[in-house]
């Protein structure tokens, strides 16, 4: 089957400049996360929705970043203005439901200057 | 809140030594646990799983019980390879929460 698919797998931006991420997951898969992993740490969950719903979004830092599922498929994960500290690497993935194992895409590696 | 807390690392082992890395959780409710595993160079992957309590997640030669009463998941194997070589994650859903992981080298 096909896996979680994102895009670009790399960005560079200038601060203060917006960006955005692209993520379309598995057939079929009702939840969708987005996380951010920064070099040497552990993926931090950033937004989960449920179709096109949003589950939690507790650690999205929303003066900055937003995120949006439209139809319950594929999912945009947005950054405006960007800072350095949010150069990472940002995960996304997807699982059949809410207590299932995730399967995640290769990541989009960002680096702001 | 649900978190994950996990041995810090790295752990550099010599082939065939015996690996245990720990792993406690703290959630409401019975969450499901999970072992993903980073090789270099590549994306995260899940390892193995356990969804209540007293079951036994196995793959690979890797195992890991659920222990509620020690509100525990950690994962061992008994021989290691070069190729186990890695960053290991700990897991638990709902709300994906990660350990930080730990770094795993293998030498011959």
């Amino acid at each position: 089957e096909a896996g979680v698919a994102q895009s670009p797998r790399y960005k560079i931006i200038e601060k203060r400049q917006s960006v955005a991420f692209w993520c379309n997951p598995i057939s079929g898969h009702a939840t969708l996360y987005w996380y951010q992993q920064i070099l040497g740490q552990g993926p931090k969950l950033l937004i989960q929705f449920q179709n096109n719903g949003v589950v939690d979004d507790s650690q999205l830092p929303k003066d900055r970043f937003s995120a949006e599922r439209l139809k319950g498929v594929d999912s945009t994960l947005k950054i405006q203005p960007a800072k350095l500290e949010d150069s990472a690497v940002y995960l996304c993935a997807s699982s059949v439901e809410d207590r299932g194992k995730a399967f995640f895409g290769q990541g989009t590696r960002l680096t702001v200057v | 809140g649900n978190s994950v807390t996990q041995m810090e690392g790295p752990v550099t082992l010599s082939e065939e030594a015996f690996l245990t890395i720990n792993c406690t959780y703290t959630a409401t409710g019975y969450p499901s646990l999970f072992w993903y595993v980073q090789y270099p160079g590549e994306g995260l992957q899940l390892l193995l799983k356990a969804t209540k309590a007293d079951d036994k997640g196995s793959n690979k030669g890797f195992e890991a019980t659920y222990r509620k009463e020690t509100t525990s998941f950690h994962l061992e194997k008994g021989s290691v390879q070069v190729s186990d070589s890695a960053v290991y994650f700990c897991a638990l859903n709902p709300l994906g929460v990660f350990g930080k992981g730990t770094r795993l080298s293998v030498i011959a």
